[in-house]
């Protein structure tokens, strides 16, 4: 089965810009996931969308990043306006419905760089 | 809150060698541990458990949960080079959300 896919894999901007990124979970996965993993750390619950429901975004920071999935697959989270601190690497995971399957599987990341 | 630690930190071993990478946590309303392996940029699921005391492995790698204790323990027996990675554990707790720990660097020398 294909993996979760996630673009751009990297991106540079300057702070008080703006960006976007992208993510398709894998087929079939309900649960789809946003983590913020800055160097050093692990990754941070960002928000959490069960088909196109949020179910937990109480560690997004909601006066700058902005997260939907309207049609229950992909997803994009967005930042608007960037700040230095914002440079991490973004990971999308997604699970697979049942609440026996806790194990998420997660995208490639796209690394964002705030200058 | 919830609050996973791990330890150690960072850690540098040679080929052949045994690890032990430590785990513990504190969480509300327990569900389970899972142990993720990070190279580049994407973690990749290792293990899951659930049950205190059984023993999950997977070639080299095993690991033991102890709710008793609240922690767990990842053994990795004789390493190699492409063990080399961070080492992530995490708990899923209220809402079967994942808290992850800061993880482990693992270095093998060849």
């Amino acid at each position: 089965e294909a993996g979760v896919a996630q673009s751009p894999r990297y991106k540079i901007i300057e702070k008080r810009q703006s960006v976007a990124f992208w993510c398709n979970p894998i087929s079939g996965h309900a649960t789809l996931y946003w983590y913020q993993q800055i160097l050093g750390q692990g990754p941070k619950l960002l928000i959490q969308f069960q088909n196109n429901g949020v179910v937990d975004d109480s560690q997004l920071p909601k006066d700058r990043f902005s997260a939907e999935r309207l049609k229950g697959v992909d997803s994009t989270l967005k930042i608007q306006p960037a700040k230095l601190e914002d440079s991490a690497v973004y990971l999308c995971a997604s699970r697979r419905p049942g609440l026996a399957r806790l194990e998420q599987y997660f995208g490639p990341g796209t690394r964002l760089t705030v200058t | 809150e919830d609050k996973v630690v791990q330890s150690p930190l960072s850690l540098v071993v040679h080929e052949g060698d045994t690890v032990t990478l430590n785990c513990s946590y504190e969480v509300t309303n327990f569900r389970s541990l899972l142990w993720y392996k990070q190279e580049k940029k994407a973690p990749t699921f290792l293990f899951m458990l659930t049950s205190s005391g059984i023993e999950k492995k997977s070639g080299r790698l095993s690991s033991i949960l102890d709710k008793k204790e609240l922690s767990s323990i990842l053994n990795i027996t004789a390493t190699q080079t492409g063990d080399s990675a961070i080492y992530l554990c995490a708990v899923a707790g209220s809402n079967y959300k994942l808290t992850f720990g800061k993880g482990t660097l693992l270095t093998v020398n060849p």
